[in-house]
Formats: structure tokens, sequence, C-alpha cells
């Protein structure tokens, strides 16, 4: 298995642009986590989806994030417009939730710099 | 504020040495989890532990869980310097199928 795929890996794009994340998870698992990563805030927790569906989106910083999730191979999370503060590493997990013993698989994690 | 808190938030030490980290969290749990980040890479799950399991041991890891405390411990025996990472304890609260994870250890094993 090649496990949680993201790309890009590497973004560096300027203030105001859109950014659109990849993230390709487990085959099979069921559970897909969106977390941000900085020094300042620790790992985040932004949006999960259980079988394709947004669960709990109560991480997002504004309304300029977004997810998306069109089938159970494949999610996206964009920021439009993007801001500095938006600079972190984004990272996608999927899990296979089972008898309520939920071990997240990472991905290797984009790192975002927002001009 | 977060779910776990680990203690201590730095760690360094000799190779060979053990290493523990501790964790408190706040509410009831369904289990605790511990991961590992290496720098610039994603978190990678170490052990899981129940809460109606007191410890558990995988190679020279050995997690304790004192529900009653609200924390849990991991402890890294015979250290080697391949185990310099961020530890993070993570929590299952139940009815959601999301972990809560803590603010993390950055453990330094000095060759």
């Amino acid at each position: 298995d090649a496990g949680v795929i993201q790309s890009p890996r590497h973004e560096v794009t300027e203030m105001g642009q859109e950014v659109t994340l990849r993230c390709k998870p487990i085959s099979g698992h069921n559970s897909l986590f969106w977390y941000r990563q900085t020094m300042m805030r620790g790992l985040e927790l932004l949006i999960y989806f259980n079988n394709n569906v947004p669960i709990d989106d109560s991480g997002m910083p504004e309304d300029r994030f977004s997810a998306k999730m069109p089938n159970a191979s494949f999610s996206t999370l964009k920021i439009q417009p993007s801001e500095p503060r938006d600079s972190a590493v984004y990272f996608c997990a999927s899990s296979h939730y089972a008898d309520r013993e939920e071990t997240q698989y990472f991905g290797p994690g984009t790192r975002l710099l927002v001009l | 504020s977060q779910q776990g808190e680990e203690d201590p938030q730095a760690l360094s030490i000799q190779e060979g040495e053990n290493a523990t980290m501790n964790c408190s969290y706040k509410t009831s749990i369904n289990n605790l989890q511990w991961y590992r980040q290496n720098s610039g890479r994603g978190l990678v799950h170490l052990i899981l532990i129940r809460s109606n399991e007191r410890e558990k041991h995988s190679g020279r890891l050995r997690v304790t869980l004192d529900t009653s405390k609200k924390s849990s411990s991991l402890l890294i025996t015979a250290s080697r310097a391949a185990d310099t990472a961020s530890y993070f304890c993570a929590t299952d609260v139940g009815s959601s199928y999301k972990l809560i994870f803590g603010s993390g250890t950055r453990l330094l094993v000095r060759p």
C-alpha cells in the first residue's frame, strides 16, 4: 500500500491566490481528516469526513477555506484567497473507523508558504 | 484549550537512557494513542491503549494509562539517536470519529 498521498509537497504562492491541496487516502479507509500544523498553534483539526460526508468542519478557520470529498479516493482542501497567516504544513490523514479504535495514517504533508 | 497536554515540552537525553513523556487529558476517553513525528514528516502511530487497560508494551515502548488521574505516560527504553522526534498523545473521546492531539514533546537523543 502506498499510504496516504498528498500533493503538492511544497507550495509557494502570493497573497490573494487560490491554493488547492490534494489528498488520496488509503484504499478501504472510510474516514479522512485535514489538519494544519504550525509552531504557534500546534496540530489543528480542520475538517473530517466519514464515508465522503463532512462530519465536523468546526475547525475550518473561516470562509476562505473549503474542503470536498467527491469520492472515497480523493479529497481537496482549497484556500481562496490565501493570506500569509495560512502558511503552515497541511496534513491529510485517513482511517478505517471500526470498533471504536481509530488509528490514523498521515500523509507526508504539504508545506504551504504564502508570501 | 487542547484535550491533551504533554509534559515535558522538550527532553534531551543521552543514547541508551530511558525517556519518559507524560500526557494529561480532560474528558473521558475510549482510548489514548501515541504518535511520533520526525522532522518534516507526517505523524506515525506508535501504540494504542484502551480505557480499560492500564499498561501496554510494544518493543521498547511502554505505555501506561491512569483514567482516575486522566493521564498517560510513554516510556522509551534504551533510547537511540533515531528516536529523536516529537511525540504526541491523542485521545478518542468516543462520540465522534476524530482524535484530539496534544501539543507534543520534542525528544532529542544525543549520540
